[in-house]
């Protein structure tokens, strides 16, 4: 499987500020997908990014709230910004198992937990 | 619309005893089911996927299309098989998005 690096593990932010996340792969990898998971929910998907274009968003989740970055094929960043407590969760970075492409299986960055004050 | 229920929360057996994790969803199309699961300080991982058929770790789970169910199962526990399980739907087309349910942690007692 792919290793993944998250930054920051784990941050206290003040409302109002943003927080930008860091998912660097050991290999490069088409899409990066990335999940919230607030505190005591399932693990929810945010937003795909491609290499080169735009990220693809789900429902309730805006670009101007949770802007991405996918600079090449190993990288991406997920900012989530003017924090309220409400963003209090952990953030997710994941990619294809590259031992099952095309399967739907994912490997898993450790997740960068997020608390706001 | 797409959902994956998990309706039990916390999962409290003693060592030895049979295990069974449930799991429920709600799909039109055609599902692909998986179990994740996460352990102590560690990262969430795969477990196991219906279309594999196998069994991993000794946990089994069956794909009932009738029931909408993918229930994990494990006829003898272990104590490390205390952790925190994800059942996930991938939608057909919807290229590698998950779909995952609120877990259930599973405490195995000596």
């Amino acid at each position: 499987s792919a290793v993944i690096s998250q930054k920051p593990s784990r941050d206290i932010c003040q409302r109002g500020t943003s927080l930008t996340i860091q998912c660097q792969v050991d290999s490069q990898v088409t899409m990066m997908f990335w999940y919230r998971q607030q505190p005591g929910q399932s693990l929810t998907l945010i937003a795909t990014a491609n290499q080169g274009s735009e990220a693809t968003y789900e429902s309730g989740f805006v670009i101007d709230k949770f802007p991405i970055s996918r600079p090449n094929l190993t990288f991406s960043t997920l900012t989530v910004s003017n924090l309220s407590p409400e963003d209090s969760s952990i953030y997710l970075c994941s990619v294809e198992d590259r031992a099952a492409p095309g399967a739907n299986v994912l490997t898993f960055g450790a997740g960068s937990r997020l608390t706001v004050l | 619309a797409q959902r994956v229920t998990q309706p039990e929360k916390l999962l409290s057996v003693f060592k030895g005893a049979p295990v069974e994790l449930k799991c429920n969803y709600s799909y039109s199309g055609s599902p692909e089911l998986f179990w994740y699961v996460q352990y102590s300080r560690q990262r969430l991982q795969l477990l196991l996927r219906h279309i594999s058929r196998e069994s991993i770790k000794g946990f089994t789970a069956d794909l009932n299309k009738g029931e909408t169910s993918f229930h994990l199962k494990k006829p003898f526990a272990q104590e490390e098989d205390s952790a925190m399980y994800y059942c996930a739907l991938s939608l057909s087309g919807g290229y590698n998005k998950l779909i995952f349910g609120a877990g259930t942690r599973l405490a195995v007692h000596p």
